[in-house]
């Protein structure tokens, strides 16, 4: 089966600007995650939705940060405006169902902010 | 909320020989406990998992062992092969919950 996808895979852009990350899950897969890796740092999870709603958004930076899951199948991460310190992959995960399923992780995508 | 402590953050071993990296975690709620190889680039993916109503569990060359009254957990991994080399995460959750709490990782480095 196709393993979840996620675009851009880098990204490069100045401080104060926006960017948009994209991540289409396993197919059926209702749960799905955005995650931050920062360097040296094991994934932080930014957001969980299940099918199309938000279940744990608590580590979100709501201020900067926004994320959507139409029709419950694709999502987009969304930062505006970039600091610093978002620099990191992020990493898009889908799983079966909520609960203890396996995560299965995309190959992320490195922003760099400047 | 769950605090995951992993050491070492780097090993390096010559093939053939056995590795170990070890997690304690704060909530005694958890019971759940995957272990997550990351190659360089890639995603992490789950290589093994054990949950709290077991003390070990096998899976060929890797092994995971889990002791809930010290609240700490182990991978062990046999017959260290040059692929074995990647990053590996633990992580805790609780049962009915999705969200995992990962370590810092550990990088794992085997020379021929």
């Amino acid at each position: 089966e196709a393993g979840v996808a996620q675009s851009p895979r880098y990204k490069i852009i100045e401080k104060r600007q926006s960017v948009a990350f994209w991540c289409n899950p396993i197919s059926g897969h209702a749960t799905l995650y955005w995650y931050q890796q920062i360097l040296g740092q094991g994934p932080k999870l930014l957001i969980q939705f299940q099918n199309n709603g938000v279940v744990d958004d608590s580590q979100l930076p709501k201020d900067r940060f926004s994320a959507e899951r139409l029709k419950g199948v694709d999502s987009t991460l969304k930062i505006q405006p970039a600091k610093l310190e978002d620099s990191a992959v992020y990493l898009c995960a889908s799983s079966f169902d909520s609960g203890l399923y396996e995560q299965y992780f995309g190959p992320g995508t490195r922003l760099t902010v400047t | 909320g769950e605090n995951v402590e992993q050491h070492p953050s780097t090993l390096s071993v010559q093939e053939g020989d056995s590795a170990v990296i070890k997690c304690t975690y704060s909530d005694s709620a958890s019971n759940y406990f995957p272990w997550y190889k990351q190659e360089l680039g890639k995603g992490p993916q789950l290589i093994i998992d054990i949950r709290s109503n077991v003390g070990e569990k096998k899976d060929q060359r890797i092994a995971v062992t889990l002791n809930k009254t010290a609240k700490h957990f182990s991978l062990h991994i046999t017959e260290t092969q040059p692929e074995d080399s990647a990053v590996y995460f633990c992580a805790a959750s609780i049962e009915g919950y999705s969200t995992l709490t990962f370590g810092k990782g550990t990088m794992l480095l085997v020379s021929p």
